[in-house]
């Protein structure tokens, strides 16, 4: 059962625009979120998280809101540039349940330009 | 530099032969896992282990083993692989366990493209 949706695979944004890549999650446990860049032929590195005390987290072009309520994550990246292109793996972890991170399916972003 | 190594990056074997995928990190990590990601179906933990000697199962550990012997290394194990175990496989590490503090972040090998004929 996937705990971790993320209901979009693919996405294709101008360059120089905002690209929103949603996350849903079910599992109210959850309490960490990270977001994951995978380039084809190489393993996810770690991009951006937050922690559910927050609603938002901001990392250069990057930033990510939290809304609890409606077990919601975005993932805002602006402006969106053509070496943006990847995978982007939605994550969650729960502090009290479970030891691992729970991975959503990737939204594949392309940026053209 | 800190890393995780994975080997062999790519591998074609036929059903019933046994393989292993080895992985190694220098971070002195306690926690490292084994991930397949699959079409579709994303990321999905094979095998978890937070210590030496301490392994247990993830969503999809059916087919594989694990050893944990040294804290670095972690490789899993295909007793007698079938096809439907085609997939990309990745090893990942982090300081701890992703329960036992915030702002903890898992470090992925490269990655292994296995096929099974």
């Amino acid at each position: 059962d996937q705990q971790v949706k993320q209901n979009s695979p693919s996405l294709s944004v101008q360059e120089g625009r905002i690209s929103i890549l949603n996350c849903d999650y079910t599992n109210s446990m959850f309490d960490y979120f990270l977001w994951y860049k995978k380039y084809p032929a190489e393993g996810p590195t770690f991009l951006i998280s937050i922690s559910s005390i927050k609603d938002k987290n901001e990392d250069g072009r990057f930033t990510v809101f939290l809304n609890k309520s409606a077990k919601h994550l975005s993932l805002h990246i602006v402006p969106s540039q053509p070496g943006d292109s990847a995978v982007y793996f939605c994550a969650a972890r729960s502090a009290v349940v479970g030891y691992a991170l729970n991975f959503g399916k990737g939204t594949s972003l392309l940026v053209t330009p | 530099e800190a890393q995780v190594t994975q080997n062999p990056r790519y591998l074609i074997t036929v059903t019933g032969k046994k393989l292993t995928v080895t992985c190694s990190q220098n971070m002195n990590h306690e926690y490292m896992s084994w991930y397949r990601q699959d079409p579709g179906l994303g990321l999905r933990q094979i095998y978890y282990s937070m210590n030496v000697e301490v392994t247990d199962k993830g969503d999809v550990p059916e087919g594989y083993k694990v050893s944990r012997k040294e804290k670095r290394n972690f490789p899993l194990i295909l007793e007698s692989p079938s096809p439907n175990q085609t997939s990309l496989y990745f090893c990942a590490s982090s300081l701890h366990t992703p329960r036992q503090s915030t702002n903890e972040k898992l470090f992925f090998g490269s990655g292994t493209q296995l096929s099974v004929l």
